[in-house]
């Protein structure tokens, strides 16, 4: 069964550091989505992560993936406290040709202060 | 831009009612999807459903949840004697049949059992 980690489970940083969440997931898979999640609301999708290697950037956000180590990283750079929200990453077990599946991490809570 | 849309909001119902939640996936898309988050927790994969049948479904989904396609647009969740623990926020997705499969979420059903 696919195990979905992230961490931290909760983060709480200055505005302007800089940070990296981690999702590390136990079976091989080339698919990865990074959402957004704000408090109540629906998951907007951020990266869609299709190879070993890709790299996506966003303003302040950069995600990666590497499939051998099976980790993904979202980076963070220059918080500022718009970006305060919970991060999910999601792993894709199956696609082409079939419906897929996402399997969710545990989220990561990111609380920008001032 | 095209969305998901689901229907209603917000359900209030009693324990061991039937309930239906209803989701109007883009209309392009031939894949559909349920999920379900209980309140501070990630979100949980329910079952994925394509040419009028079901794909695949997780252990969440037994015998008391069902899915359909009544017509040409909508799809929908029916719980049918529901429980306290099925008290969660569900989200309907859908995804196209050619790459990248990316799933689209709606806005979601809180469903709160009392």
């Amino acid at each position: 069964e696919l195990k979905v980690e992230q961490n931290p489970l909760f983060l709480s940083m200055q505005e302007g550091k800089n940070y990296t969440i981690y999702c590390n997931y136990s079976t091989t898979s080339d698919r990865l989505y990074w959402y957004r999640q704000d408090p109540g609301k629906s998951l907007e999708s951020l990266f869609v992560l299709l190879s070993n290697g890709a790299v996506k950037q966003e303003g302040r956000l950069m995600a990666s993936l590497d499939t051998k180590a099976r980790l993904s990283t979202l980076h963070i750079t220059a918080a500022v406290h718009d970006l305060s929200a919970t991060y999910f990453c999601a792993v894709d077990q199956r696609w082409g040709g079939t419906a897929s599946k996402l399997t969710f991490g545990t989220g990561t809570r990111l609380q920008v202060t001032l | 831009e095209p969305e998901v849309t689901q229907t209603p909001s917000h359900q209030v119902t009693q324990m061991g009612q039937e309930v239906i939640l209803r989701c109007v996936p883009i209309s392009n898309h031939l894949y559909f999807y349920w999920y379900r988050q209980i309140l501070g927790q990630k979100v949980e994969f329910l079952v994925s459903f394509y040419n009028n049948e079901i794909s695949e479904k997780s252990e969440i989904f037994d015998d008391q949840f069902s899915v359909e396609r009544p017509d040409g647009s909508n799809f929908t969740l029916k719980i049918r004697s529901t429980k306290l623990e099925d008290s969660a926020m569900y989200f309907c997705a859908s995804s196209e049949q050619v790459p990248p499969y990316e799933q689209y979420f709606g806005p979601g059903t809180r469903l709160t059992v009392t």
